[in-house]
């Protein structure tokens, strides 16, 4: 089975840019979560979409925003990018919503304003 | 905001041996989570406990999820030097008709030969 794939990979923005992630969940999979991760700590929760429908957002300003597609594919824009934009994207797919649901992460993508 | 505390934040020890990596949290959580992850990748599931009280192993690697859910640990035995990377714990939360993960502060594993 493919796993979650994310595009691109790597990314240099300079500041006041927009930039669009893509993700693309596990065969099956109907929810995805997108979270950012700063280097050196933990990946914060971002917003999480399932049948189309945002299910949650984390604490993130407007300047965020996400859509996710019939066929369960995301994409996660982020607006007037800053230089403390700069992290590893990770988006995560899983099943359904339950509370033991699994969420497997894709390979991220590292974004770079400068 | 619930916050899930990690510790030691960093760790260095010697091929052979063992090691506990702690994760404590003042919340309830419905599942938690254990994630390897190397530099520049996404994090890769290790296991889920759901059942407080409940342990799991996965070859050298034992975890615990707490009798109350609101902790875990994860104990390595004979660490090798594969087990090199930031281990995360994740507790999950149902809210608003989602199920949002919050990541611990991460735990930096070096094994050295």
């Amino acid at each position: 089975d493919t796993g979650v794939t994310q595009s691109p990979t790597h990314l240099i923005k300079t500041r006041g840019q927009q930039v669009t992630l893509r993700c693309s969940p596990i065969s099956g999979h109907k929810s995805v979560s997108w979270y950012q991760q700063v280097l050196g700590q933990g990946p914060q929760f971002i917003f999480q979409y399932y049948e189309k429908e945002e299910r949650g957002r984390g604490n993130f300003p407007d300047r965020f925003s996400a859509r996710q597609f019939p066929n369960y594919s995301s994409e996660l824009n982020v607006n007037a990018l800053l230089l403390g934009d700069s992290a590893l994207y990770l988006c995560a797919s899983t099943l359904n919503l339950g509370g033991g649901e699994t969420q497997y992460f894709g390979p991220g993508t590292r974004l770079l304003v400068l | 905001t619930q916050l899930l505390e990690q510790s030691p934040q960093f760790l260095s020890i010697q091929e052979g041996e063992n090691l506990t990596v702690y994760c404590n949290s003042s919340s309830v959580f419905s599942s938690l989570q254990w994630y390897r992850q190397e530099p520049g990748e996404g994090p890769v599931l290790l296991v889920t406990v759901v059942t407080g009280g409940e342990v799991k192993k996965l070859k050298r690697l034992t975890f615990q999820f707490g009798d109350a859910r609101k902790d875990s640990s994860l104990h390595i035995t004979a660490a090798q030097p594969g087990d090199t990377g930031l281990y995360l714990c994740a507790g999950a939360i149902l809210t608003g008709g989602g199920n949002k993960l919050t990541f611990g502060t991460g735990t930096q594993l070096k094994v050295e030969l």
